[in-house]
């Protein structure tokens, strides 16, 4: 079945900096690439999500980017603020949905 | 519109108890499904349904029960709790199967604990 592999595990960023996130997947059928944010005490909630015949989408200060050959995506914020910290997940879907194991984003 | 809905928010079991976590969606999704979340782990898919009478398994189905009666609701049943099988648990529904790139919407989770 698919494997996604996220890093890093953990990230912390002053106030106003980028934070860049990256997930790699093993099944190149896979052609569904969400973005989901969880806070404490809730379940995950998407942010962001792109599919295999685009390279790039941007919705205000986030943004993915997909690398279909090298089989890698990544999430991009941008003047990041505190409300920005979370735990966020990667995903990769065919038949179903994997996730990578999450980054803790902490906004200081 | 309550999104997905899970009962109960919280559980401790004694190890060989039996129970079901209730997972209700009002969006008329076709797809639901069940993870587990353990610290480091990301989720892992337990089991999901494409569709009312419809079951199958996802990535770590064992100790675990579904079935799927209504568009509306997926149990999910631990016959013999065991203290592995502590996590929290999460519902989730899309409109369609995941072949149509359909996003996930969530419940808030059950936090499961077996002693």
């Amino acid at each position: 079945g698919e494997n996604v592999e996220q890093h890093p595990s953990t990230l912390s960023v002053q106030e106003g900096d980028s934070a860049v996130i990256k997930c790699t997947y093993s099944d190149s059928a896979s052609n569904y690439f969400p973005w989901y944010k969880q806070e404490l005490g809730k379940g995950p909630q998407l942010i962001i999500d792109i599919r295999s015949n685009v390279g790039e989408k941007k919705d205000q200060r986030i943004a993915v980017t997909l690398n279909k050959t090298a089989k890698h995506f990544s999430l991009h914020i941008t003047e990041t603020q505190p409300e920005d910290s979370a735990v966020y997940f990667c995903a990769a879907s065919i038949a179903d949905m994997r996730f990578g194991a999450g980054t803790r984003l902490t906004v200081k | 519109n309550a999104g997905v809905t899970q009962t109960p928010k919280f559980q401790v079991l004694k190890t060989g108890q039996s129970m079901t976590l209730q997972c209700a969606q009002d969006m008329n999704h076709e797809y639901m499904s069940w993870y587990r979340q353990d610290p480091g782990m990301g989720l892992r898919l337990i089991h999901y349904s494409v569709g009312a009478g419809i079951t199958d398994q996802g990535e770590v189905p064992n100790g675990y029960n579904v079935s799927r009666s209504t568009t509306e609701d997926f149990p999910l049943r631990l016959l013999s709790a065991a203290p592995s099988q502590t996590s929290v648990y999460f519902c989730a529904s899309s409109y369609q199967g995941m072949s149509y790139n359909s996003p996930l919407h969530f419940g808030n989770g059950t936090r499961l604990t077996v002693t």
